[in-house]
């Protein structure tokens, strides 16, 4: 089965700018989702099909893949970013997430 | 607006059974496909089943095959899980989600239910 491999955490000083990896082999030829995720909370879709963002999400949100990376980026990440962020895509009869990556915004 | 409420859940004993609901409202229901994704404690999300919008095709995740079967039904859009042969290691909160776009991704989520497997 296919897998998604996300590190588990990546800290950004308040303001700067934080970047999660997705790895995956030849993830590049795959649609990738990102969903934010807080306690106590549903997720959040924050990025579809590799770079589109939903409506209501804010522009420093965004998103790009490649050959075996899919990445999100979050410019100028302020303390509500502070959260789980977890990749996913659908691989022909199963959903896949990646193992989840804590942000911690310093 | 669109927004999908769940209930059931609860406590159950390891062997026992339980069924989900997720009440769907603001959107065409019959026309998407749905999905369950659950979190146990301190772990990631992790994806349970998916149903096609007509209900034809099912798919499970292999930790809950031939155990649990995804459901609906389009005349009261409303989703379902029932699970059964529950074990310690199905506890988790468990969100139905509605899948959007050739490639399925979840813009609409329930608000997620707790299931505790204890004896």
């Amino acid at each position: 089965s296919y897998e998604l491999t996300q590190p588990l955490s990546v800290s950004v000083a308040l303001g700067q700018t934080a970047r999660i990896t997705c790895g995956g082999n030849n993830i590049g030829s795959k649609n990738v989702h990102w969903y934010q995720k807080k306690p106590g909370q549903a997720p959040l879709l924050v990025i579809y099909r590799d770079s589109n963002r939903p409506s209501g999400i804010p522009e420093r949100f965004s998103g790009s893949n490649s050959r075996n990376t899919a990445t999100l980026t979050i410019s100028g990440a302020q303390d509500g970013d502070e959260a789980d962020y977890y990749c996913h895509m659908w691989d022909s009869t199963a959903g896949v997430f990646g193992g989840g990556t804590k942000l911690t915004v310093l | 607006q669109v927004q999908l409420v769940q209930s059931g859940g609860g406590v159950v004993q390891p062997g026992r059974s339980l069924r989900l609901s997720c009440a769907a409202s603001g959107f065409t229901f019959s026309s998407h496909g749905m999905h369950w994704v659950r979190q146990a404690p301190g772990k990631g999300l992790e994806w349970v089943a998916a149903i096609w919008p007509d209900g034809s095709t099912k798919y499970y995740g292999d930790s809950v095959k031939g155990r649990f079967t995804i459901s609906r039904d389009n005349s009261k859009d409303t989703l379902y899980l029932e699970t059964n042969s529950l074990r310690t290691e199905d506890t988790a909160v468990y969100h139905c989600a509605r899948s959007d776009g050739a490639s399925g991704w979840y813009a609409v989520w329930g608000q997620g239910t707790l299931v505790t497997v204890s004896s």
